[in-house]
């Protein structure tokens, strides 16, 4: 069963716009970390954040960590349309990694 | 590039049939993880191994086998296909021997089923 689901389901903005994106998980996580799928690519790793981080920056990406309530957020400022994917959760969980269902983005020009 | 090199890129086989997918992971790196991702859905973790040896089962079916050999590659062998087997077949790898760090992914082998 998936470990993380993310809401929402799909996000439709224009340029220019902040998009957040949730992610929730079920057990205890050494780390949390979000990727990035371009249609049909391959994911690329976006940003890690620890069990013991609430808040993590890395250029325009904002990530929370919300243990207490097993949930995570994504905040991308300032979108581009080159931002348009789907991004997805992972939860190091000690012993592999679980993806969420993923995040479609879509930033219109 | 992610350094992750999988093969083929694309199969088109029938029902019944018998098909291996292979992974070539980062130079260094001793993990290997397969994943499955159906039209649009998230990836659903199939197995993963570590230097050799499986460390973790996922939704694995019977049907389903996977391997990593000395060189540290990786194959992935699906047989008596369906045609819910259809989907995008991923290799991730990483240095640890748990979940640790970051994972790169090949590509993907895009796998369709008639």
């Amino acid at each position: 069963s998936q470990q993380g689901e993310e809401d929402p389901q799909a996000l439709s903005i224009q340029e220019g716009e902040n998009a957040t994106m949730n992610c929730s998980y079920k057990t205890s996580i050494n780390n949390l970390q979000w990727y990035r799928q371009n249609s049909g690519r391959g994911l690329v790793h976006l940003i890690l954040i620890r069990s013991n981080e609430r808040e993590k920056h890395s250029g325009r990406l904002r990530v929370t960590l919300d243990t207490s309530k097993k949930s995570s957020s994504l905040l991308i400022t300032a979108s581009r349309a080159a931002d348009t994917a789907s991004y997805f959760c992972a939860t190091d969980t000690y012993s592999t990694f679980i993806f969420g269902s993923g995040t479609r983005l879509s930033v219109k020009p | 590039d992610s350094g992750v090199t999988q093969t083929p890129k694309h199969l088109i086989t029938a029902t019944g049939q018998r098909v291996t997918l292979r992974c070539s992971p980062r130079s260094g790196d001793l993990s290997v993880y397969w994943y499955q991702q159906s039209l649009d859905q998230g990836l659903q973790f199939l197995i993963q191994y570590y230097n050799g040896e499986e460390r973790a089962k996922g939704n694995i079916l019977e049907r389903f086998s996977a391997q990593q050999f000395p060189d540290l590659h990786s194959e992935l062998n699906l047989s008596s296909l369906e045609l819910g087997d259809s989907a995008l077949y991923f290799c991730a790898t990483g240095p640890g021997q748990g979940a640790t760090g970051e994972l790169f992914f090949g590509e993907g082998s895009r796998l369709t089923v008639l």
